[in-house]
């Protein structure tokens, strides 16, 4: 089955400062890579997510890239803010529905 | 819309007994997803049903665990019986048909305590 391996499991960075998060898999047929944010006891939810098809996708201060040839994609955080502080969990996906997680990454940004 | 809708939010019980999780699918959902979550193992998709049917029930990790949907507005989890090392957060997670199909809208949770 799928392989997601995520780096940094912990991540510190200075409030406006940027943070990235990285991660690669194992399938080359997976072709769905999300990510989700888990504040503290609360639900993961998605924010943003990419296709095979795309190489990068940004959504205000977030964005996403992916090597598929490398297996290889990422998150950016840029301008990082005290909301941003939570666990982020990257997957992927051969077929939209069967996610394979990361192992996730705690950010903290400090004030 | 209320969401995903869990219950109970926690459960505390005593190992040997039987353990049944609930889950109400946002309405109009056709997929709905069974997860674990652990510090050790992180979030793990247990098994996931589309239009009530099973479909992959390869990361059910015992014949202790079962799950169940009767209907499109309601699925169950089932341990019997628990085991101490069952203690996790359980997510129940589902997503729409059509465009935007892929996100998966996740419940609060069922934090799960197994003595």
């Amino acid at each position: 089955g799928e392989n997601v391996e995520q780096h940094p499991s912990t991540l510190s960075v200075q409030e406006g400062d940027s943070a990235v998060i990285k991660c690669t898999y194992s399938d080359s047929a997976s072709n769905y890579f999300p990510w989700y944010k888990q504040e503290l006891g609360k639900r993961p939810q998605l924010i943003i997510d990419i296709r095979s098809n795309v190489g990068e996708k940004k959504d205000q201060r977030i964005a996403v890239t992916l090597n598929k040839t490398a297996k290889h994609f990422s998150l950016h955080i840029t301008e990082t803010q005290p909301e941003d502080s939570a666990v982020y969990f990257c997957a992927a996906s051969i077929n939209d529905y069967k996610l394979s997680f990361g192992a996730g990454t705690t950010v903290t940004v400090r004030a | 819309d209320a969401g995903v809708i869990q219950s109970p939010r926690h459960e505390v019980t005593e190992m040997g007994q039987e353990v049944t999780l609930r889950c109400k699918p946002i309405s109009g959902h056709d997929y709905l997803f069974w997860y674990r979550q652990t510090m050790m193992r992180g979030l793990e998709l247990l098994i996931y049903f589309n239009n009530n049917v099973p479909i992959d029930d390869s990361g059910m990790p015992e014949d202790r665990f079962s799950a169940k949907m009767p209907n499109a507005s309601f699925s169950t989890l089932k341990i019997q019986p628990s085991e101490p090392r069952d203690s996790a957060v359980y997510f129940c997670a589902s997503s729409t048909p059509g465009r935007g199909r892929e996100t998966q809208y996740f419940g609060p949770g069922t934090r799960l305590l197994v003595l």
